[in-house]
């Protein structure tokens, strides 16, 4: 049974970057199988994909984010990582990582909620 | 893209069935047989209970099902139980390998 675990700073400042990382177990991220995906939550409000990356290290990223977003993969410790360029308030939200395919998420890790303030 | 539309509250008393739309536009629900439906307690991951359109994931009982007409999805709860009283978002494959998602339904058993 896979388990993701997500970690990273809890608090960016305004313009900074936010850095998140995936731990993998009980799956390998290197799987042809699956797609690795960052979906996001601002508090109260409802679920944004913000991409995925698959087998091949290929990427794919929600359009209105995506000049601000790289996702990478890091065979090695079986985890991938997110990075959000240029923060603002508007970020503030639970980042999850999750596994799947191209059209849904079937394990989700449990969330790290990222506070964007100065 | 867009989000999908989703009506913001639901609810049904134990034991009835309840439905939540979901509308997309010809470019996403429309187009693709990939509409998905989450389920979300407060303060805990998404659960995926519904994925193209109108299958399960293991574990998830038969009381789920999903459908699709047109550019609408809809997720019906059979047998509303105490425990099923959560938000529900849907979500589509929108071409191009991007995903979008609904504004989320929030469920209540009477």
């Amino acid at each position: 049974q896979v388990q993701l675990q997500e970690s990273g700073p809890g608090l960016v400042k305004p313009s900074e970057t936010l850095s998140l990382t995936c731990t993998v177990s009980g799956g390998s991220v290197s799987s042809g199988t699956y797609y690795w995906s960052w979906i996001r939550q601002p508090p109260g409000k409802g679920l944004e994909w913000i991409g995925f990356i698959y087998h091949s290290g290929s990427t794919n990223y929600n359009p209105s984010l995506k000049s601000r977003v790289t996702i990478s993969g890091d065979t090695s410790k079986n985890q991938f990582s997110l990075k959000l360029t240029s923060v603002t308030a508007a970020d503030t939200a639970v980042y999850y990582c999750a596994r799947g395919n191209w059209n849904h998420c079937d394990s989700w890790g449990q969330g790290v909620l990222v506070t964007v303030s100065s | 893209q867009s989000a999908l539309t989703q009506p913001p509250s639901a609810s049904g008393s134990p034991g009835q069935s309840v439905t939540i739309s979901c509308t997309g536009t010809s470019s996403d629900v429309g187009f693709y047989n990939f509409v998905s439906w989450y389920q979300q307690h407060p303060g805990k991951a998404p659960k995926l209970m519904i994925y193209e359109v109108s299958k399960r994931p293991s574990g998830v009982p038969d009381r789920f099902s999903g459908s699709k007409s047109g550019n609408a999805a809809s997720l019906t709860v059979s047998g509303l139980q105490a425990e099923d009283e959560a938000d529900y978002y849907c979500s589509s494959y929108a071409g191009s390998n991007n995903l979008v998602f609904g504004g989320g339904t929030k469920l209540a058993v009477l």
